[in-house]
């Protein structure tokens, strides 16, 4: 079981705005450790989506959109595209383990 | 463009060791981090452990003992050895370069491989 605590699966039609959520505790978001989020197509290596809670990279689409309150922290894909069918990792720091931290992942279907 | 190049591994029996390299073509190798992260079937992503150039070394407490990351900075290659593997250990594995002047697993990472397929089975 992950420490962070993702739904597994997410489903919205195109055009429709999808919410991803990630729920940890005191010891890793709750602390104001920051939060980073991942795209996955299987076969592909990893892309990273948001950094630090909020920021985009250089080159990925203004429809991905990361937000935090208190221990949760939130992914928001806007505009859906057919292309945006993939797993989503969310990814922070554990203050008890020590180390960083991933949830589980959520695979996003666009209908 | 940074691009990370992996192989090695593939099928490998219990209590053999697992050996996967990355080879980082692009960038200031020796500015980062880099890390090995891994998939196993049907569960999320894990933070193994990091190296710098230095040969500065942190691992995850969770996994257990027998994780050695090693690195060459004359060919820009990052190295993951595991001993005594189990079933458990069958994963996707992952080298990716971690976010610069951030080490200890709260970094994020930048750039990823495409991973090698590890499956242990008697």
């Amino acid at each position: 079981q992950s420490v962070l605590t993702q739904p597994p699966s997410v489903s919205g039609a195109p055009g429709q705005r999808v919410t991803i959520s990630c729920t940890g505790s005191s010891s890793n978001i709750g602390r104001g450790y920051d939060v980073h989020w991942y795209q996955h197509l299987p076969g592909n290596a990893p892309k990273l989506l948001i950094y630090s809670d909020t920021n985009r990279p250089s080159g990925v689409s203004d429809r991905f959109s990361g937000s935090k309150s208190g221990t949760s922290a939130s992914l928001v894909v806007t505009g859906l595209q057919a292309d945006d069918e993939a797993d989503y990792y969310c990814q922070s720091y554990d203050e008890s383990l020590r180390g960083g931290v991933f949830g589980g992942g959520t695979k996003l279907t666009v209908l | 463009q940074v691009q990370i190049q992996q192989w090695g591994a593939g099928l490998l029996k219990p209590s053999e060791t697992l050996s996967l390299t990355c080879t980082v073509h692009g960038g200031s190798f020796s500015r980062y981090f880099w890390a090995w992260i891994r998939q196993s079937p049907g569960k999320g992503l894990e933070w193994i452990g990091e190296i710098n150039h230095l040969g500065s070394t942190k691992y995850n407490p969770s996994i257990k003992s027998g994780v050695t990351v090693s690195i060459d900075t004359s060919k820009s290659q990052v190295s993951l050895r595991l001993t005594s593997v189990t079933v458990a250990d069958t994963a996707l594995y992952f080298c990716a370069r971690e976010q610069l002047g951030c080490s200890g697993g709260s970094c994020y990472l930048d750039y990823w491989g495409q991973g090698s397929l590890v499956t242990v089975a008697s």
